[in-house]
């Protein structure tokens, strides 16, 4: 079964400095890979996706992840934290039914 | 171009009551999935309909049901609610189902619900 599991429930770092959310997944066959982020009383919003076209991945907002098979990791990186990043952030892996399994979400903070 | 809409955006219920909870999918999509959030938790699978037909189920009890329209909008029908039916639900929107498992699918703001 496909499943997601992230490392961090809560990060905090200081604006101008680089984030990274840690996502390891599960899948008995090449998965399909998403970030979602999620502010305050908000639906949900894709920031990037994974489809097996390249390993290096970049989304919205300067965000990037890297798909790593030997580590099954799928980590979600920013050089330089902006405030307005502050929100809750998911990485999901899509089954091949096309039903999304959410991580549980890691709170970013962004300190001034 | 007209994403993902929901209504209503908050509810109040009490125990034993019925809801139902609508979704209009985003323009040019034809599948629509239902998720539970509970607070401070992501997002449950609920089930998923296409061509007006259920098609995937998550883990839940038949008191959830749903519909899908011709136009392809959506209600999410929850029967005999308890005080744990309170959440936010999500409608998600994407074009197919089953092989292309590369599409993402696109969210609605969602609906509170809360149970007295």
């Amino acid at each position: 079964a496909q499943s997601v599991t992230q490392l961090d429930s809560h990060v905090s770092v200081s604006e101008g400095t680089p984030v990274l959310l840690r996502c390891n997944y599960s899948s008995s066959y090449s998965p399909s890979l998403f970030w979602y982020v999620q502010h305050p009383n908000k639906g949900l919003q894709l920031l990037l996706k994974y489809t097996s076209a390249a390993t290096l991945v970049k989304g919205i907002n300067g965000f990037e992840a890297e798909f790593k098979k030997s580590e099954t990791s799928f980590h979600l990186t920013k050089p330089s934290a902006h405030m307005s990043d502050a929100a809750e952030y998911f990485c999901v892996v899509n089954t091949y039914r096309n039903d999304m399994r959410f991580g549980a979400g890691t709170r970013l903070t962004v300190k001034p | 171009d007209a994403g993902v809409t929901q209504s209503p955006t908050h509810l109040i219920k009490t125990r034993g009551q019925q809801v139902t909870l609508r979704c209009s999918p985003k323009s040019g999509h034809d599948t629509v999935s239902w998720y539970q959030q509970a607070l401070g938790q992501g997002p449950q699978f609920i089930f998923q309909y296409y061509e007006e037909e259920e098609r995937q189920r998550g883990n839940f009890p038949d008191r959830f049901s749903g519909h899908q329209f011709p136009n392809y909008s959506s209600e999410l029908n929850v029967n005999a609610l308890l005080l744990g039916d309170s959440a936010l639900y999500l409608c998600a929107s994407s074009l197919g189902i089953g092989t292309d498992s590369n599409q993402p699918q696109h969210f609605g703001d969602g609906t509170r619900l809360s149970i007295l």
